[in-house]
């Protein structure tokens, strides 16, 4: 089945620690996205990927940088840097530039040890 | 900046009771609308979406009408149930070709069907 694969679901940081986030799709998209989303605060755009080789910075990316080596993954990695990650992160991926629709992945809840 | 703006939650009815979600908006321009729908511990899917104004987006029996005189696309539906409880985000897409095109979401609303 296609879809978007996150890992861990959980995860711990302990402070001054660079932890990362696995995403993953077989859609065949040109185009991922992390997103945070914090209680009552609705999702915010961290990165964006329109194509393998290029990222752009969203609304929040201070304390975060990504990657997007091949087509399929999209990880991101959160730095010592960012000093609030406590957070659920969601992984989205869009197909062509007139396909709308984002498909998601189940998330990753990363909390502060 | 393009922004969202939806109901605050969270909203508890009855099963079989009418539901209304308010979502207004903010652009420049003619954005597409959409409303997605999060279960617990999951992601986000898409539920329906209009494109232009006076499209109805439907699906699994809920509504929305893209109204551009009042810049709102409220959700709708006649008969809630209890497997409607989740998280309900309202969001808009300008497609700017170069630039940032992902979403901008509302905050979300928060619905409890209780049997």
């Amino acid at each position: 089945d296609g879809g978007i694969t996150q890992s861990p679901k959980y995860l711990f940081r302990k402070e001054g620690q660079n932890v990362t986030l696995s995403c993953e799709q077989n859609l065949n998209h040109d185009a991922m996205y992390w997103y945070r989303q914090d209680p009552g605060q609705g999702l915010r755009l961290i990165y964006y990927s329109q194509i393998v080789n290029d990222f752009q910075k969203g609304d929040i990316a201070e304390g975060y940088s990504v990657s997007r080596e091949k087509k399929e993954s999209f990880p991101l990695t959160v730095t010592s840097a960012q000093k609030n990650p406590t957070a659920f992160y969601l992984c989205a991926s869009r197909g062509g530039a007139t396909n709308e629709k984002l498909f998601f992945g189940s998330g990753t809840q990363l909390s502060v040890l | 900046g393009d922004s969202v703006t939806q109901m605050e939650g969270p909203v508890t009815l009855s099963e079989e009771a009418f539901l209304t979600i308010n979502c207004t908006y903010t652009a420049t321009g003619y954005p597409s609308l959409f409303w997605y729908v999060q279960y617990p511990g999951e992601g986000l899917q898409l539920l329906l979406k209009a494109t232009k104004a006076d499209d109805k987006g439907s699906n699994k029996g809920f509504e929305a009408t893209y109204r551009k005189e009042t810049t709102s696309f409220h959700l709708e539906k006649g008969s809630v149930q209890v497997s409607d409880s989740a998280v309900y985000f309202c969001a808009l897409r300008m497609y700017s070709g170069g630039g940032a095109d992902g979403l901008t979401f509302g905050k979300g609303t928060h619905l409890i069907i209780q049997p």
